[in-house]
């Protein structure tokens, strides 16, 4: 499975919206890209995923250039609960589970009041 | 109750000693996985299983052995536990239809 970038942290104002970036230049077209989030030291949970479109769900949406290689998923009104390390991951759901996925040191957001 | 519960939740053990780490989940995933987190690191696969009959290792397995009693229990034991096995470690499911994985809350284990 490809490997990913992050910036080791980023801060964002209360009630605006947090962008965190995620390069995955090597990326294959089999591969899904993933977000997952893990606040403080509980378990990574998941938050979005996507292939080539961008998608949108309760919790987040997911940026991803046309050429794959990048992408940015956004919380739209981060709140203080938002704090945490952000996890962007490339998948390949054929490979049958996560046997192959490196979770990374991710990106740590920082929500200030 | 939590869909993937790890017991117990923080173990101090001394250097030596056999210590199991267990793992239940109420998903109905047939894969499991254990991975182990240090600071600033990210998440290090220990072993995964997709079955009961199927064990694998993962990146750092030394030291380390599992053991998958039924689809939902997935148990890690350090037979002799050393100082730098000191860390969280996770109990992680997911299957082949729901593509998201559901991690445990976490064991943060002390090894002394």
């Amino acid at each position: 499975d490809a490997k990913t970038t992050q910036p080791p942290s980023m801060d964002c104002a209360e009630g605006r919206a947090a962008n965190l970036p995620c390069n995955h230049s090597t990326i294959s077209g089999n591969e899904y890209v993933y977000w997952y989030r893990q606040i403080h030291s509980q378990g990574p949970q998941y938050i979005i995923h996507g292939l080539k479109n961008n998608e949108t769900n309760e919790m987040a949406s997911l940026i991803i250039t046309e050429d794959r290689k990048s992408s940015t998923l956004i919380l739209p009104h981060a709140t203080l609960r938002d704090t945490a390390v952000y996890y962007c991951i490339v998948r390949d759901l054929n490979s049958g589970g996560y046997q192959k996925v490196t979770f990374g040191t991710g990106t740590k957001l920082q929500v200030i009041p | 109750d939590a869909d993937v519960t790890q017991t117990p939740r923080n173990r101090i053990t001394k250097t030596g000693k056999r210590i199991m780490l267990e793992c239940s989940q109420t998903k109905g995933h047939d894969r499991m996985y254990w991975y182990r987190q240090d600071p600033g690191l990210g998440l290090r696969l220990i072993y995964y299983s997709f079955d009961v009959k199927d064990i694998n290792k993962g990146e750092i397995s030394d030291g380390y052995s599992v053991s998958r009693q039924a689809q939902a229990k997935f148990s890690l034991s350090l037979e002799s536990a050393i100082p730098n096995q000191t860390a969280l470690y996770f109990c992680a499911t997911s299957d082949a239809v729901n593509t998201e994985a559901f991690f445990g809350q976490g064991t943060r284990l002390t090894v002394v």
